[in-house]
């Protein structure tokens, strides 16, 4: 069983489009994490989201923790090629240090 | 930023040979991970080391041993290569900023075929 599952797999879309990816999950965790991963290198951490409800942005990147902490989103405003890549969603369990990982979000931005 | 390195970069392997992959940080952090990446199955831990002289199995840790002897290297054998260990291997790093949630670094990767 999946712990987290991130919707939609793959997503293309055309530069200047806006775009939303999700993480969603049955557990409540207390922290998650969002990291992008291009092509032949490893993932790169982006963003930490900690408390029910908050916001936080990167550039024209926009990460959202749930209320219940137990989903995320990530939406791209104006998107560009630069975006593309793929969005990995990673959370805490088991009160270790370890993290589980979504499958990834692949997003391609076309020019 | 990420401050850690893996060697090789690549490798393709006979099935049956040895190998270790090399994985070394110089930020001096306790914990310490293996991960394999293969399309369709995402990041699965292979096996985690808290701190020297730990370690632990993750997901799938069949047919793979780890030592960590000292803080900075955590290497990853792979004692009688599969076909089935074809995969990018990647290292990571954990750190707590400000007493924040642990957050993990990534190396480079490790693209590894067993032939």
């Amino acid at each position: 069983t999946q712990l987290l599952e991130q919707s939609p797999q793959f997503l293309s879309i055309q530069e200047g489009e806006n775009l939303t990816v999700y993480c969603n999950s049955s557990s409540v965790f207390s922290s998650l994490q969002w990291y992008r991963q291009e092509p032949g290198e490893g993932p790169v951490l982006l963003v930490t989201v900690v408390t029910g409800g908050e916001v936080k942005k990167l550039k024209r990147l926009t990460f959202q923790f749930g209320d219940a902490r137990k989903d995320s989103s990530l939406h791209i405003t104006a998107a560009q090629p630069g975006d593309t890549g793929l969005y990995l969603c990673a959370a805490r369990f088991d009160g270790n240090n370890r993290l589980a990982f979504g499958k990834g979000n692949q997003v391609v931005v076309i020019p | 930023i990420a401050g850690i390195t893996q060697a090789p970069t690549s490798q393709i392997l006979a099935a049956g040979r040895r190998m270790t992959l090399r994985c070394t940080q110089d930020m001096r952090h306790n914990a310490m991970y293996w991960y394999r990446q293969d399309l369709g199955l995402g990041l699965r831990l292979i096996h985690y080391s808290n701190t020297a002289g730990t370690t632990g199995k993750g997901e799938v840790p069949d047919g793979y041993s780890v030592s960590r002897a000292n803080t900075d290297d955590f290497p990853l054998t792979l004692a009688s290569a599969v076909p089935s260990q074809t995969s990018v291997y990647f290292c990571a790093r954990s750190a707590r900023r400000d007493r924040g949630p642990y957050e993990q670094y990534f190396g480079p990767g490790t693209r590894l075929t067993v032939t």
